[in-house]
Order: C-alpha cells, then structure tokens, then sequence
C-alpha cells in the first residue's frame, strides 16, 4: 500500500514561471490537504480539498495560487508567476473522513 | 534507508497523568527534529530541536534530542483532554536538498 505520493521532490523554476506540484493520495483517502513550510517554520496549511471540491482555502494565497483534485488523477498546487518568495517546501497529506492524515514527502521549490 | 520510528503507536491516558512520547531516527545529514500537534486538518507546530541535551520548553510540554542515541523524547504533565491528538515527530535531512522524514504519529488520547 504505497502512500502519499508527491512529485517532482525538487523543483526549480526562474522568477515568472509556473510551478505544478502534484500529490497522489493514499489509495482509498479522498481528502487532501496541501501546507507549505517555510525555513525554520512548521508548516502553514494552504488548502483542505476533497474530491472536485475545495472545502476550505483560507491558508492559501488570493493570488497566483491554485489547487485542484480532479476526480481521476492526482492533486494539483499550482503557482503561477512564481517569485523568490514562494521557494519553500510544500507538502501534501491525505486521509478518509475524520481520520489522521499522512503526509508525503514534499516537494522543494527554488525558484531562481 | 532513512527512517523516523515513532512509538507508541496510541496511548490511552487519565487527565492529569504524565506522558512521554517516543521518536528515534535513522536519517542522514541530519538537520533538524520536529514535533507537531495534529488535530482536525492542521497540525500545530511545536518545537524545532537541532541541538542535543537542550531541552525545549513550552507550558506542560517539553522536549529534548540526543544526538548521539538518534532519538528524542516529547513530554505532556498533567495532561488535559485538550491535550488528545495526533502527535507527529518529522526529521529534516536525508539525500536530497531538502527532506523532511515523517514518523507515523502517536495517538495520544486522555479520557477525562
């Protein structure tokens, strides 16, 4: 039972450029959360989403940000027009209704 | 292969009883330990750990990393049924530029 997948783990993007940051939940889990990390900080959350739906965004961006979970395939964050301040790493959790969520790896972000 | 062990897996307490949380660590290039708080879909951060033998401290919790036996200990006095939650130990190292290794949480729940 593999579990949370997220890709790419290392990402570098120049300033202006859009990112897709894409995370597999766990097999049978249709909820999906996205949280940034910033250095020497825990993690922010961004975005609770289940499946075609966003249930709550308010941790993420107004701006440039973006997230879907389509009915097949994984989770998308999407980031358009990065800037240097959005180089971070972001991480994806997923779990069933009122469950812990487990969490992927995460994908590092560097834009340059 | 790097590894963050968490134990126990769940923990069933009385309020007011004292409890130690258990994370110990194979990971290289260590950076730094963390400790989260996980209840509903945002986890809580608590202590960030780089140095061994100094303990963190923050109102009934306090934590502490040895360096040297790789592991570190989370301890909650007088716990309250607030205090019931999923308890997460996530290690930043390993062989890419940025990882974070999770452990699979403690379940902590105090009965009142």
């Amino acid at each position: 039972n593999a579990g949370v997948m997220q890709n790419p783990r290392h990402l570098v993007r120049r300033r202006g450029q859009e990112a897709r940051l894409r995370c597999s939940p766990m097999k049978g889990h249709s909820h999906v959360y996205w949280y940034r990390q910033l250095p020497e900080e825990g993690l922010k959350f961004m975005v609770y989403l289940q499946k075609e739906n966003i249930i709550d965004e308010s941790g993420m961006p107004k701006e440039r940000f973006s997230a879907e979970f389509p009915k097949e395939g994984p989770s998308i964050l999407r980031i358009q027009q990065v800037v240097r301040g959005d180089s971070a790493a972001y991480f994806c959790a997923s779990s069933k209704l009122n469950t812990e969520a487990f969490f992927g790896q995460g994908t590092r972000l560097t834009v340059v | 292969e790097d590894k963050v062990v968490q134990s126990p897996l769940s923990l069933v307490v009385h309020e007011g009883d004292t409890v130690t949380l258990n994370c110990s660590y194979e990971v290289t290039n260590f950076r730094s330990l963390l400790w989260y708080k996980q209840e509903k879909k945002a986890p809580t951060f608590l202590f960030m750990l780089t140095s061994s033998g100094i303990e963190k401290k923050s109102g009934r919790l306090s934590s502490i990393l040895d360096k040297k036996e790789l592991f570190s200990i989370l301890n909650i006095t007088a716990t309250q049924t607030g205090d019931s939650a999923v308890y997460l130990c996530a290690v930043e190292g390993g062989d890419s530029n940025y990882q974070l290794i999770w452990g699979a949480g403690t379940k902590l729940i105090i009965k009142p």
